[in-house]
């Protein structure tokens, strides 16, 4: 069964460092989401791309996050540098095009930043 | 702004028996879409139900139905005959057309007791 895959599960990092996260899309899903997720709170949406293009990156804190997804494929966001508050579950999702299409969720990555 | 609120942070069920989670939105869209996710302890988030707008009928989906009040912006789910394996983190989610990114409330917990 084709799932979405993150990696790493788990990071932990100092206050100031660099980090990143991959995710693997569905094979054939055009579009591609991040998600941050703090503890007990629901996902809230970081970045959205349609093939290699960012459509969606209003809540991005771009002085420090970063998202890419050269060849429409795969995916990496980077944070630099880490805050405490950063520390959250990053999630990472899918879905193709044409008409309503299901949204697939990755396992996430649980990030902790001390 | 679209908003998704759950104001029940957590509830409870015995096997067997049924439990209804609420949700309220706002939205000035009169075309969109809702849905619950189930996001079980260390596992990713899966649909469980969907509902379009603008089809009256309530969806159902084998022991999970809503009840889709669309002038009273609310949507809630009930799930019949209670099974252990639904305990998890229950998020009602919004979509204002297909391809944009999901709008979340912050989650219900259920847990089931035998």
């Amino acid at each position: 069964e084709a799932e979405v895959a993150q990696s790493p599960r788990y990071k932990i990092t100092e206050k100031s460092q660099a980090v990143a996260f991959w995710c693997d899309p569905i094979s054939g899903h055009a579009t591609l989401y991040w998600y941050r997720q703090i503890l007990g709170q629901g996902p809230e949406l970081l970045v959205q791309f349609q093939d290699e293009s960012v459509v969606d990156d209003s809540q991005l804190p771009k002085d420090r996050f970063s998202a890419e997804r050269l060849k429409g494929v795969d995916s990496t966001l980077k944070i630099q540098p880490a805050e405490l508050g950063d520390s959250a579950m990053y999630l990472c999702a899918s879905s193709g095009t044409g008409g309503y299409s299901e949204a697939f969720f990755g396992q996430g990555t649980r990030l902790t930043v001390v | 702004a679209q908003t998704v609120t759950q104001s029940q942070p957590e509830m409870s069920v015995q096997e067997a028996e049924t439990v209804t989670l609420s949700c309220t939105y706002d939205t000035s869209e009169s075309d969109y879409y809702l849905f619950w996710y189930k996001q079980p302890p260390s596992r990713q988030m899966i649909l469980v139900i969907r509902q379009e707008a603008y089809k009256q009928q309530n969806a159902t989906e084998n022991r999970f139905s809503v009840n889709f009040q669309k002038a009273a912006k609310s949507f809630s789910l009930k799930i019949s005959d209670s099974q252990l394996g639904d305990a998890a983190m229950y998020f009602c989610a919004y979509s204002y057309q297909a391809g944009t990114a999901l709008i979340f409330g912050k989650g219900t917990t259920l847990s089931v007791s035998s």
